[in-house]
């Protein structure tokens, strides 16, 4: 079964450095998501992407978070100077279509900035 | 606003006994909804969705949810639960058909422990 693979599973950063997170998702989706859940928190909403632009994006995506599917298989966050409150669990997720088509996620990376 | 409510944080069955988690959502139209659930250091797996028509759904690993319009309720059942189910369970709504928004709303979770 298709797969929405994340990378790297766990990472580590210090405050005020620059991370990418990195997903493929499945390759015939056409709409593409991150969110994230810290921990003890319910999942939320960040962002959504398609056609090479965002479609929606919730109030915690701000300026420090940006989205980018590079080279048309690859499907990246970046958050630009991380903070102790970004330490979280981000998800991957796409879709074939709208919501009916259901969304698969991957397992996530744990991102923990010390 | 959206929002989706799991009452129960934390639950413990008896392996073989029945399985009732409950979810409440508040929405403007009647949304898609689903349950997931996610295992230790797993992702999200969906295991069954609602999008309209018999409001019984089955799903994966011998899951079930029933819609109650009238209640805003989208429960999930089991009718005997194995140690292997012992996970976190999320439920979640998403727009409907001709929606603004393709984003899905979770419920805070509820964590499911299994006796022997």
């Amino acid at each position: 079964e298709p797969e929405v693979t994340q990378t790297p599973s766990h990472q580590v950063t210090q405050m005020g450095q620059e991370v990418i997170l990195r997903c493929v998702p499945i390759s015939n989706h056409l709409y593409f998501y991150w969110y994230r859940q810290i921990l003890g928190q319910k999942v939320e909403f960040l962002v959504s992407f398609y056609n090479n632009e965002i479609s929606e994006k919730s109030e915690i995506f701000d300026d420090q978070f940006s989205v980018e599917r590079p080279d048309g298989s690859n499907f990246t966050l970046k958050i630009r100077s991380t903070k102790l409150e970004d330490s979280a669990m981000y998800f991957c997720a796409s879709s074939e279509g709208g919501p009916s088509y259901g969304y698969t996620f991957g397992s996530g990376t744990r991102l923990t900035v010390v | 606003a959206q929002s989706v409510t799991q009452p129960d944080i934390h639950i413990t069955v008896s392996e073989g006994a029945s399985l009732e988690l409950r979810c409440n959502y508040s929405y403007g139209a009647t949304p898609y909804l689903f349950w997931y659930v996610q295992s230790p250091g797993q992702g999200l797996q969906l295991l069954l969705k609602y999008f309209s028509g018999d409001t019984l759904v089955q799903g994966i690993k011998g899951f079930e949810a029933e819609f109650k319009r009238s209640q805003s309720s989208f429960n999930l059942r089991k009718p005997s639960v194995h140690w292997s189910d012992a996970a976190e369970y999320f439920c979640a709504v998403g727009p409907s058909y001709g929606g603004a928004t393709n984003k899905l709303i979770f419920g805070t979770g509820t964590l499911l422990a299994v006796q022997p």
